[in-house]
């Protein structure tokens, strides 16, 4: 099966900026998760949808941080204004509903300057 | 409440031997605990994952070992491989919908040298 597919894989911003990013999970997976990797720690958990509703947003930045996953398929990832803490791999990740495993994408990494 | 910490940060093991990676959780609500191994560019992948009624689960070449008293685990890997080179984080969840909320370790980058 094709695994989760994200874009773009790397971003150079200004701080102050706005950046997204994408997400296509693999096909069937109604779960999706955002999570944040700053370098050198483990990936932390920024929102979850199930199917196109959010299931938990509790550890997103709402104030800069925006999420939607419409159709409940691709889901976007927003940014505005980047500050530089926002400096991090941010993995998109999918699962089946009933299922356990995690599927994570490649990840984009953001850069703010 | 919510941490799980990691250790060493770091392990440098010589072709064939024994990597160990402990990890230590206080949530005792957690129910589901996975490692995940990631390579530099790519996104973690599981590897093995384990739940508290057993006190070992062991896939190949990798076992965890639970202590569920101590609120420990930890991940061997017995004859380690320089493709085994990667960083490993474990993780913990609770059940339910939460099962994808993990809360990650720090990471132990592990060094295989042939």
């Amino acid at each position: 099966e094709a695994g989760v597919a994200q874009s773009p894989r790397y971003k150079i911003i200004e701080k102050r900026q706005s950046v997204a990013f994408w997400c296509n999970p693999i096909s069937g997976h109604a779960t999706l998760y955002w999570y944040q990797q700053i370098l050198g720690q483990g990936p932390k958990l920024l929102i979850q949808f199930q199917n196109n509703g959010v299931v938990d947003d509790s550890q997103l930045p709402k104030d800069r941080f925006s999420a939607e996953r419409l159709k409940g398929v691709d889901s976007t990832l927003k940014i505005q204004p980047a500050k530089l803490e926002d400096s991090a791999v941010y993995l998109c990740a999918s699962s089946l509903e009933t299922r356990l495993s995690l599927h994570f994408g490649n990840g984009t990494r953001l850069t703010v300057t | 409440q919510q941490q799980v910490k990691q250790s060493p940060q770091s392990l440098i093991v010589q072709k064939g031997g024994i990597s160990i990676i402990n990890c230590a959780y206080e949530n005792t609500a957690f129910d589901y605990f996975p490692w995940y191994q990631q390579f530099p560019g790519k996104g973690p992948a599981l590897l093995i994952a384990i739940r508290p009624d057993v006190s070992e689960k062991k896939e190949g070449r990798f076992t965890i070992s639970f202590n569920k008293s101590a609120k420990q685990f930890s991940l061997h890997i017995m004859d380690s491989q320089p493709g085994d080179s990667a960083t490993y984080f474990c993780a913990a969840t609770k059940g339910g919908t939460s099962y994808g909320k993990l809360t990650f370790g720090q990471g132990t980058i592990l060094t295989v040298h042939p």
